[in-house]
């Protein structure tokens, strides 16, 4: 059965940092790429990064670009999303989810707020 | 960046009835379209890909169409299980982008 595991979020004050982690079982994680999905309190879904299954292909949302770095560690079958200097409006749901621009598997989401 | 624009908003059905929510893109996406389905406090889940493929486990009576830059998704004989909101997904290219969402109320 394929499970992701989200862990990380909490409160942290604007321009603070956060490391999200992700815990993928279930499947063959270094055949799949990677998503980083963000959904804030009452509103819908935002991409905000993709990794591609060896890490080579990286893409950010415009909105997180410079601020925030998604990797992988296929030996610890685990995606990361490194946010810094983080604002107000990041606060949401992130969830990390399997494949590429074919989204089959989600996980639970972890919530991350800034705010001071 | 493809504007994803879906609609109704909102709908409001019974159990039994048929509902039908519109996704537009804002460029051709040929076939390259998903659907998911979201409850309260639950992750989205992956209902349809590539615009009118089902994905498995999910019920036959949910059903995708279209292809280019209008596209459905129709549920027939509704269910209470079926209250939800409902995103599309366009999987063209990056930056993914999804439309604002339906909510489905059964009445």
């Amino acid at each position: 059965e394929v499970q992701l595991a989200e862990s990380g979020g909490g409160l942290v004050q604007p321009g603070g940092s956060l490391r999200l982690s992700c815990a993928a079982s279930g499947f063959k994680f270094n055949g799949y790429e990677m998503n980083w999905v963000r959904q804030s309190p009452g509103k819908g879904l935002e991409w905000v990064a993709y990794v591609s299954g060896f890490g080579s292909d990286i893409k950010y949302a415009d909105s997180v670009k410079g601020r925030f770095t998604i990797s992988r560690d296929n030996g610890k079958n685990s995606l990361y999303l490194q946010m810094n200097t983080l604002r107000v409006d990041d606060t949401a749901v992130y969830y990390c989810a399997r494949g590429g621009l074919r989204l089959d598997y989600w996980g639970r989401g972890t919530l991350v707020t800034v705010s001071s | 960046d493809i504007q994803m624009t879906q609609s109704p908003s909102s709908v409001s059905a019974s159990v039994g009835d048929t509902v039908t929510i519109t996704c537009r893109a804002s460029q051709d996406i040929n076939s390259w379209l998903a659907w998911f389905q979201q409850k309260p406090g639950k992750a989205p889940k992956f209902l349809i890909y590539a615009a009118s493929s089902l994905q498995s486990g999910v019920p036959s009576r949910f059903s995708g169409s279209g292809s280019g830059t209008d596209f459905t998704l129709t549920i027939s004989s509704l269910q209470p299980e079926d209250s939800a909101t409902y995103y599309c997904q366009q999987a063209k290219t990056f930056p993914i982008t999804f439309g604002q969402g339906t909510r489905l109320e059964i009445k």
